[in-house]
Formats: structure tokens, sequence, C-alpha cells
């Protein structure tokens, strides 16, 4: 099956500062890609997605970058601020087949 | 609208006990799936369904069954607890795996096993 591997496991910036999280997937026919954001205590949420028909896809302070060939895919945050603080959690998916998810980072924005 | 709803939040089971974690969506979500988090690891995909009266399993399935007997419920069963299933676990809904709404989880089910 597929297997997702993500990067760092922790991570930490200053307010403001730009945060990237890479993830990696091994099965080429995997063709969605989304973005899951857990604050402490509460379940995952979905943030971003991008299919394997476009490299990038940006909503506001969250953009998310594909490379195919490479197989690997990244979660950029711009401008952080404490809010976005959480652990997030970058999942691969073949059509109409089951999520693989990473391993997760935390994220630290301090103040 | 309750969405995702998972009983209880949390269980303490004795080595050998069973259990079933309960998962019931009220959204008219086709697919449904297990998940259990555990620190350093993720969301580790237990068993998922497709819709009503089929089942599959995905990466973790051994020491759990599941069900699909109803578009609404989709629960999960431990068969004989083992320390090494204590974890949080999560169900989720979807209109499908890949939907543009994404998964709706539930709050999660902390179980400890002694």
């Amino acid at each position: 099956g597929e297997n997702v591997e993500q990067h760092p496991s922790t991570l930490s910036v200053q307010e403001g500062d730009s945060a990237v999280i890479k993830c990696t997937y091994s099965d080429s026919a995997s063709n969605y890609f989304p973005w899951y954001k857990q604050e402490l205590g509460k379940r995952p949420q979905l943030i971003i997605d991008i299919r394997s028909n476009v490299g990038e896809k940006k909503d506001q302070r969250i953009a998310v970058t594909l490379n195919k060939t490479a197989k690997h895919f990244s979660l950029h945050i711009t401008e952080t601020q404490p809010e976005d603080s959480a652990v997030y959690f970058c999942a691969a998916s073949i059509e109409n087949n089951d999520m693989r998810f990473g391993a997760g980072t935390r994220l630290t924005v301090k103040p | 609208n309750a969405g995702v709803t998972q009983t209880p939040k949390f269980q303490v089971l004795k080595t050998g006990q069973s259990m079933t974690l309960q998962c019931a969506q009220d959204m008219n979500h086709e697919y449904m799936s297990w998940y259990r988090q555990d620190p350093g690891m993720g969301l580790r995909l237990i068993h998922y369904s497709v819709g009503a009266g089929i089942t599959d399993q995905g990466e973790v399935p051994n020491g759990y069954n599941v069900s699909r007997s109803t578009t609404e419920d989709f629960p999960l069963r431990l068969l004989s607890a083992a320390p090494s299933q204590t974890s949080v676990y999560f169900c989720a809904s979807s209109y499908g795996p890949q939907s543009i709404y994404g998964y709706t989880f539930g709050s999660g089910t902390r179980l400890t096993v002694v």
C-alpha cells in the first residue's frame, strides 16, 4: 500500500516567519494530497488539498506544491501566527481508495 | 446536524476484554473509516467502508473487526484487547476518499488497555 513520509516531526518558528513541511509518497498512482490541521485536543480538519493535475494551490497564507516526478509535496505557511500552532498531517490517496497519512509535524509559532 | 459522533470518549479495558467503539454520522456520507493515532506515528488506517455492506482492511487491521449494516453506523470491535491497542481512535466520514469537502472526524475515543 501507499507509504507517506513527513518531515520535520517538529518545527518551531518566530511569529511572522514562514514554515515549510515536506512529504514524500511511494505510489506513483496517488493522485490526491490533502493536508489536515489538528489543534491540541481536537479533531483533524482539512485545510487545503491538491490533485495531481496541478502543481500548486494557494489559499490566503497557505500554499501547497506538488512534484509528481519526485513524488513529493509540501505545505507552505507564510506570515505565521500563534494560532497556526498545531500538528499538521499530510496524506495521499489513490483514486477511490483509502487515504494514508504521514506521521505529523508539530508546528510551534513563538510570539 | 451532529456530524460524526463517537462514543465513548474515554475507556479503560483490561487485557483480554472486548468492546465496541461506536461511530455514527448524519451527513449521508457513503465513505467511513477508522484510524488510530499514536505519538510519532500519525493516523494509521484500521478499516474503511465505501458503503453499507462493504468493508475493507487498512494498514493495521489485526485485532479489530468492523461491520457496516447501515449508511449511518460504523462500529469498531476490539476482539481481545491488548496493551498495544492503547491509543486514540478516530472515526471519519466523507462523500468519498477524495471528496473536496475532506473528511469529517469524530472527537475521538481515548482507549487505555491495562
